[in-house]
This record gives C-alpha cells, structure tokens and sequence, in this order.
C-alpha cells in the first residue's frame, strides 16, 4: 500500500520561502497525479497545484500562479511544493495528496494523503 | 469565499439518515461528474468517501452515498453512527483553467 510521507513542520519569515516534500514508499509514484492542497487554522481546504510525474508538467490554481512550484523526483519517487513570497495567510498545514486513478489530470480524487507539514509564517 | 457552496452544519441521531448539499455553477458541478467528497476529523488528513459522484473507494461503508442534480451534488449518509462525526468537505472539477474547487466544509454532529 503506498504512504506519502512528508518532511516536518517549518517555521518562516514573512518574504521567505519554504519548500516542502511529499515521498511515496510502497507502489507506484510516476503514474499517478499528486496534488498539494493546504488547510489554514480552522478553515476549510484549498488545492494549490499538481502534477503528474511522468508527465513532468504541472498545473496550479490561479491564485498560487507566479509564487508556487510543484516538481517530483522519480528516482526518490518523492514531490516536492515550494511556496515564495511568504506573508502571514500563508500559514496553514499543507497537504500531498494522491490520485485514485492512473494518470488523470482532473485532480479531483484524492485517495491517498500525507500526514500534512504545518508551516508558520511569523516575524 | 469558497467556490462551492455547503452548510455549514448538519446534525442528526445514531441510525438516521442525513444529506449534505454542496452547490455549485454550471462551471463545475453542473458540467462534469467529478465530484468528490472527503471526511476529515479532527487533526487528521482527510479520507476520500466518494468520488465521481457516486462512486465508493474500496473500503468506504456503503453508508456512503453521493448523487447530482443540476449544479447541486449531494452526499447522503444513512445509518448515523457516532464515528461519522467529522467535517465533510465536497470538491469538484472545473475545467482546465480552474481545475479544482472545494466546498467550505459541513460540520456533521450526531446527537
């Protein structure tokens, strides 16, 4: 059975970076699309991005263009989400998260979740 | 503002039945059968329960049901029990512009 298994919570500076990873042990990774979706303190969830890994392109939500950057590793069958320009919105617990189906660039069922990375941006 | 619609809340008693609506545009929800729908409790990652409308993932209570209806999907869960108490959060496709929208999420209480 396939686990995604994330790097661990980050604290950041407003105007920072941070760069979070997503690595899959026990199947198949290049097929299949991760997705990268965050959740901010009580609030609901937001989907950044994906990709798929054979594929090599990724697609981001609209509001995320110009300051995130998906990108996977096939010989470490690991992904990774670099988010730019932090500010303070930016804080929230950020999921990988992987497709049900084989190479479906809908990015719209998530079967398979990381334990989520909390990143904080404060001064 | 999410781009798809939920209550807020829900709530019902062990062995009822309830429906948690999740409105849409004729953008997402109305033009493709790629809903979704995910499970979260508290502290923990969300769980897939149903996708493409109503599909199951294997290993999901057939409890669990979702259907649609113009630009409105729904999940129904019948046979309330205590553990189905969890935030559910709907999520659509919408186009290769857009690609993926969620709801704002239902809190589900069973009473």
């Amino acid at each position: 059975q396939v686990q995604l298994v994330q790097s661990g919570a980050e604290v950041k500076k407003p105007g920072s970076s941070v760069k979070v990873s997503c690595k899959a042990s026990g199947g198949t990774f290049s097929s299949y699309a991760i997705s990268w979706v965050r959740q901010a303190p009580g609030q609901g969830l937001e989907w950044m991005g994906g990709i798929i890994p054979i594929f090599g392109t990724a697609n981001y939500a609209q509001k995320f263009q110009g300051r995130v950057t998906i990108t996977t590793d096939e010989s470490t069958s690991t992904a990774y989400m670099e988010l730019s320009s932090l500010r303070s919105e930016d804080t929230a617990v950020y999921y990988c998260a992987r497709d049900l189906r084989v190479a479906t660039i809908t990015y719209d069922a998530f079967d398979i979740w990381g334990q989520g990375t909390m990143v904080t941006v404060s001064s | 503002q999410s781009a798809l619609t939920q209550p807020a809340s829900v709530s019902g008693s062990p062995g009822q039945s309830i429906t948690i609506s999740c409105t849409g545009t004729s953008s997402d929800v109305g033009s493709y059968n790629l809903v979704s729908w995910y499970q979260q409790h508290p502290g923990k990652a969300p769980k897939l329960m149903i996708y493409e409308g109503s599909k199951r993932p294997s290993g999901v209570s057939n409890r669990f049901s979702g259907s649609k209806s113009g630009n409105t999907a729904s999940l129904t869960i019948s046979g309330l029990q205590a553990e189905d108490e969890a935030d559910y959060y709907c999520c659509s496709y919408a186009g290769s512009s857009t690609y993926v929208v969620f709801g704002g999420g239902t809190k589900l209480t069973v009473l």
